[in-house]
């Protein structure tokens, strides 16, 4: 069964480095998400992309977040300075089409830790 | 703000019985609604979706949906011991351009032997 992966499963940085958070959505599935989680909290959407640009991004997706789709497989979150607070599991998402029926597939997370 | 909002619990129910998870959304314009599965450290595993009022099945689980009440809500019968985790409400308003979901705290269930 197709599925989302995520790499890496873990990331430890310190505050105020650039990290990229790798994510391969499933093959044929066009739109893309970010969320994140910080332990404890709810599931918190960042930013969805589609056709090469950002669809929708919430306020926590400030200028230090960006999105990438590098190549046909790939999606990836930058994040430019990290901070403390960044730390939180980043989950990778996607659906085949955009109607609100479309069910989006989370993949396994990274864990983000900075010190 | 488009809030969604759940009983934090923890629900104790006694194996082999149901489980009642209950969920209310704020925005009236949403369309779609899920309920995801997280075990704890993993991530989100979709359980049900419904679109339409009234009740959907899928084995021992059924959504229920009330947009009038804007209540949605997840039965689990025969309730095992590997359904003990958090269930997440989750809400799509298809904005037209973001497709995002708004989740609930999330529930957490605890199925006792």
């Amino acid at each position: 069964e197709p599925e989302v992966t995520q790499t890496p499963s873990h990331q430890v940085t310190q505050m105020g480095q650039e990290v990229i958070l790798r994510c391969v959505p499933i093959s044929n599935h066009l739109y893309f998400y970010w969320y994140r989680q910080i332990l404890g909290q709810k599931v918190e959407f960042l930013v969805s992309f589609y056709n090469n640009e950002i669809s929708e991004k919430s306020e926590i997706f400030d200028d230090q977040f960006s999105v990438e789709r590098p190549d046909g497989s790939n999606f990836t979150l930058k994040i430019r300075s990290t901070k403390l607070e960044d730390s939180a599991m980043y989950f990778c998402a996607s659906s085949a089409g955009q109607g609100a029926a479309d069910t989006q597939y989370f993949g396994p997370g990274t864990r983000l830790t900075v010190l | 703000q488009k809030e969604v909002e759940q009983n934090s619990g923890p629900l104790s129910v006694p194996e082999g019985a149901i489980a009642s998870l209950n969920c209310t959304y704020s925005d009236r314009g949403s369309q779609s609604f899920f309920w995801y599965r997280q075990y704890s450290g993993k991530s989100p595993e979709l359980i049900m979706s419904i679109y339409s009022n009234g009740d959907k099945e899928d084995g021992r689980f059924t959504a229920q949906l009330n947009k009038a009440s804007q209540y949605v809500s997840l039965l689990i019968r025969d309730s095992q011991p590997s359904d003990s985790a958090t269930y997440l409400c989750a809400v799509n308003g298809f904005t037209g351009g973001g497709n995002k979901l708004t989740f609930g705290t999330g529930t957490q269930l605890k199925v006792e032997l």
